[in-house]
């Protein structure tokens, strides 16, 4: 069966800090698909990343990075010089990719990010 | 990137009446949407998974009489909320697959129920 672990549910920094999220993962297929998304406030989600189980090249983009480690089943997202902004909750998330249909997202429990100025 | 809106965003209902949400992807056609609901300050629980032109398919737990989901055509799914109680209040958020095997779903802007 699929699960997505945050351990993390809540982190505080101050502004210009470094943060990690934590996303440990669990599943039986070897194509899948594991993302990270941004929920703010308002609730929409925002699409950060989407990463295939046969890519682990890290990424980034901007203030943002991702460790992909198949060895550890680990997708771990990270903040450089955090600011007040990023203040939201991250979820990280997996599909199978097998079903030609499309596959639900099974979604970790979030991580609620707290940026202080 | 394509794009999947919800209406209402918002919608106070009274106890015991209806609330029917609606889910369109605008620009690609929808083989398979999903339906999600969150409680606060929680994750997004996957209710349901429809497909066009046959049932949907429900997660253990959710009740198919209680949630009913439409998928009528390519580009819209309905999700009705029936006899809405006060613990069916909550932010339900659909997405949509373009069916393409990429592991590729895009996502409403959510719509947040309010049963009086």
């Amino acid at each position: 069966a699929q699960k997505v672990t945050q351990a993390q549910t809540e982190i505080s920094v101050v502004e210009k800090e470094d943060v990690t999220l934590d996303c440990v993962y669990e599943t039986r297929d070897t194509t899948y698909y594991l993302f990270w998304y941004k929920q703010p406030p308002s609730g929409e989600l925002v699409f950060l990343i989407r990463r295939n189980s046969f890519d682990e090249q890290n990424e980034i983009s901007g203030r943002y990075s991702w460790n992909f480690q198949k060895s550890t089943s680990s997708f771990n997202f990270t903040i450089t010089a955090s600011q007040v902004v990023d203040s939201a909750v991250y979820f990280c998330a997996l599909s199978e990719g097998t079903n030609q249909a499309g596959t639900a997202l099974i979604f970790g429990k979030g991580t609620t990010l707290s940026v202080s100025s | 990137g394509a794009v999947v809106s919800q209406h209402p965003s918002r919608v106070i209902c009274k106890s015991g009446t209806s609330v029917k949400i609606e889910c369109r992807s605008l620009d690609f056609q929808a083989t398979t949407m999903f339906w999600y609901r969150q409680f606060p300050k929680q994750s997004l629980m996957l209710m349901a998974t429809s497909n066009e032109g046959s049932k949907a398919t429900y997660e253990q737990g959710v009740e198919k009489d209680k949630f009913l989901i439409n998928h009528a055509s390519l580009t819209l799914s309905t999700l009705t909320v029936t006899s809405a109680h006060p613990e069916d209040s909550s932010f339900y958020i659909c997405s949509a697959s373009q069916g393409a095997n990429t592991g590729e779903l895009f996502f409403g802007e959510g719509s947040r129920l309010t049963v009086l």
